[in-house]
């Protein structure tokens, strides 16, 4: 059970163009979804929290309108990097909780903008 | 400020060898501190959490932790490491079960034949 899912787990797009990534819990109800940026070799930073039917509630310096979440579903959450460039090529993870649940992590999406 | 340290960015030890992961943290108040281990391709699996009580925690896959508030330290801790185990191990501290994570910098493990 407490599996998440994420789509694509690879995908490149052209530097200026938008990318969707899909976050979903497979077999329970993601009242709560983080998202968090991985660098090679680097650790998780948490980029934004969100709660199903609210507004994402973003971390300090990450622009909230370059990396628009939605969690429109208990089983849903969507990360959309806006007008991507080189330096937004990174490793995005998702996680779900439900209720005052650990974490479950999702397996990760690697986006390359070139 | 809340952090998690991990001194050792990479180890390598040998099959059927003792493996000790450092990891040290700074937070205001009682820390829930976690275990995950990444493989390529994979979520973040938990290996082992603390919240409160016995401050030695058994895991999954053998593994142990054990939390010294003195220290400020949840050393990781497996008696005999597979190959299997060759992985990104990462500390994490949080306000509660659910909650906001702070990661250390992870420590990758390779296993010698």
């Amino acid at each position: 059970g407490a599996v998440v899912s994420q789509h694509p787990s690879w995908v490149i797009c052209k530097s200026g163009t938008s990318v969707k990534i899909e976050c979903r819990s497979l077999d329970f109800q993601a009242t709560t979804m983080f998202w968090y940026r991985q660098f090679p070799k680097q650790s998780l930073m948490l980029m934004a929290t969100s709660n199903e039917g609210s507004k994402a509630t973003y971390e300090q310096g990450v622009e909230k309108d370059k990396f628009l979440i939605n969690h429109a579903s208990l089983t849903l959450s969507t990360l959309t990097v806006t007008s991507a460039h080189p330096e937004d090529s990174s490793f995005y993870i998702c996680s779900a909780r439900t209720g005052g649940s650990e974490q479950y992590f999702g397996p990760g999406t690697r986006l390359t903008v070139t | 400020a809340q952090s998690v340290t991990q001194p050792d960015i990479h180890i390598t030890v040998s099959e059927g060898a003792s493996l000790e992961l450092r990891c040290n943290y700074s937070y205001g108040a009682t820390p829930y501190l976690f275990w995950y281990v990444q493989s390529p391709g994979q979520g973040l699996q938990l290996l082992l959490k603390y919240f409160s009580g016995d401050t030695l925690v058994q895991g999954i896959k053998g593994f142990e932790a054990e939390f010294k508030r003195s220290q400020s330290s949840f050393n990781l801790r497996k008696p005999s490491v597979h190959w299997s185990d060759a992985a990104e191990y990462f500390c994490a501290v949080g306000e509660n079960q659910g909650g906001k994570l702070i990661f250390g910098q992870g420590t990758e493990l390779s296993v010698k034949p």
